[in-house]
């Protein structure tokens, strides 16, 4: 069965240090993965998918099928950044609903 | 605002009785999805419908769960007999349909349900 393991519940670092949010997943096939961030007081949002390959508020995320893992990383955290992180995905075979990891809190303090 | 809504936001209420949430998603996406999220954990599927039929349910979803969108357009998610497990935070999402490829999905800001 598909399965998002994110090992860490709270990620606390200092304003201007490197970030790295673990995702691990278990999947059959070619996954597409998610981050989503839920901040202070805002409704959960989509972060970053892999298939974009994009940078968003200075996040990327590599696929990295040999390890099976999509780690979010970010070079100098802001304390914006301080949030709820939810890595996720599809089940194999299907579009349609998300698998979420039990979400990383990331501190930033100044 | 036009993001998705739901209501109430927060509902108290005691062991035994029903509950209803109403999600109303962004007007032009055809799919919605119930999820369930209780504290220190990710959101869970409940159910998921394209237009006004509901395609998949979890087997989370047991008898007393149930839930409808009679139009396409907003979906009701009906407890019947909760019980104090059934406390947490009831989200909603919606998205647009697109080939071959998992759609974003858009959150709404969820329906705290606390069973005392």
């Amino acid at each position: 069965a598909q399965r998002v393991t994110q090992p860490e519940k709270l990620l606390s670092v200092f304003k201007g240090a490197p970030v790295e949010l673990k995702c691990n997943y278990s999947y059959s096939g070619s996954p597409e993965l998610f981050w989503y961030v839920q901040y202070s007081r805002q409704r959960l949002q989509l972060l970053l998918r892999h298939i974009s390959r994009e940078s968003i508020k200075g996040f990327t995320a590599d696929l990295n099928k040999g390890e099976t893992s999509f780690h979010l990383k970010k070079p100098f955290a802001q304390e914006e950044d301080s949030a709820m992180y939810y890595c996720a995905l599809p089940p194999s075979g299907g579009y349609n609903k998300l698998i979420f990891g039990a979400g990383t809190r990331l501190a930033v303090h100044p | 605002d036009t993001g998705v809504s739901q209501d109430p936001r927060h509902k108290i209420t005691k062991r035994g009785q029903n509950v209803t949430f109403r999600c109303d998603p962004i007007s032009e996406h055809n799919r919605l999805y119930w999820y369930r999220q209780t504290l220190g954990q990710g959101p869970e599927f409940l159910t998921y419908f394209q237009n006004e039929a509901q395609l998949e349910k979890s087997r989370l979803l047991s008898d007393r769960f149930s839930a409808e969108r009679p139009k396409g357009s907003f979906s009701t998610l009906e407890i019947q007999r909760t019980e104090q497990g059934d406390s947490a935070m009831y989200l909603c999402a919606s998205s647009s349909q697109r080939s071959g490829r998992t759609d974003t999905q858009y959150f709404g800001p969820g329906t705290r349900l606390t069973v005392l």
